[in-house]
């Protein structure tokens, strides 16, 4: 079963609009980190924001913010005044525990695209 | 502050050759991974390396090594080039290897021809 699940191939968004990027996570771990980041044509993962497990509120960063429920172990982006800058492929991140004694790594969903229309 | 460094940015390989791909990760920072990216995939975990050792691997043939120097920077290395190495290679760096960040270079882009 897929551990992190982005069910958006892709996505259109109205410039100046709103839009939500949804992502879905499957763990048993208790400790957790959840993590967005954006990969424009470049190649570079930029890192946009970080929800904790046990954080109690919501985490925002600028015009992204983080929609957690924990219950339904879903973590969305949402990314609020859409910019044509914003075009690119999203991914969706969960950190956890790796095979060595200390060790972590982060496990992505496919990703989603998103185009931004003028 | 300069950010997450790799080098080179591009290559090209033959089936069967050897490669080492560079990062420097952001300074102060002492935790590195690698992630191999396939065209239309999200990145696959390949290695962690935290103050010189290996702290884990994923699910990646004895081909892949690593190692992380003195000075905090690491260099990936595969033997045997396969055609199906051909990816975007991503270096990631963080103060620990359970961080509220971990920053990404711009990556290596093989091809294995």
């Amino acid at each position: 079963a897929q551990k992190i699940t982005q069910t958006q191939p892709g996505m259109f968004v109205q410039e100046k609009e709103a839009v939500t990027l949804d992502c879905t996570y499957d763990t048993s771990d208790p400790s957790y980190g959840l993590f967005w980041y954006k990969q424009p044509s470049s190649g570079e993962m930029i890192f946009l924001i970080y929800q904790g497990s046990y954080d109690q509120q919501n985490a925002t960063e600028g015009r992204y913010s983080l929609n957690f429920q924990k219950a339904r172990k879903s973590a969305n982006l949402v990314i609020s005044a859409s910019q044509l800058g914003d075009s690119a492929m999203y991914f969706c991140a969960m950190r956890e525990i790796a095979s060595g004694a200390g060790s972590y790594q982060l496990t992505f969903g496919k990703g989603t695209k998103l185009s931004v229309i003028p | 502050d300069a950010g997450v460094t790799q080098s080179p940015t591009h290559l090209i390989k033959t089936r069967g050759q050897h490669v080492t791909l560079r990062c420097s990760p952001i300074s102060g920072h002492k935790s590195v991974s690698w992630y191999q990216q396939v065209l239309g995939q999200g990145p696959q975990f390949i290695f962690q390396y935290y103050e010189k050792e290996e702290r884990g691997r994923g699910n990646f043939p004895d081909r892949f090594s690593a190692r992380q120097f003195p000075n905090y920077s690491s260099e990936l290395n595969v033997n045997a080039l396969l055609l199906g190495d051909s990816a975007l290679y991503l270096c990631a760096s963080s103060l620990y290897p359970r961080d509220t960040e971990a920053f990404f270079g711009q990556g290596t882009r093989l091809t294995v021809v």
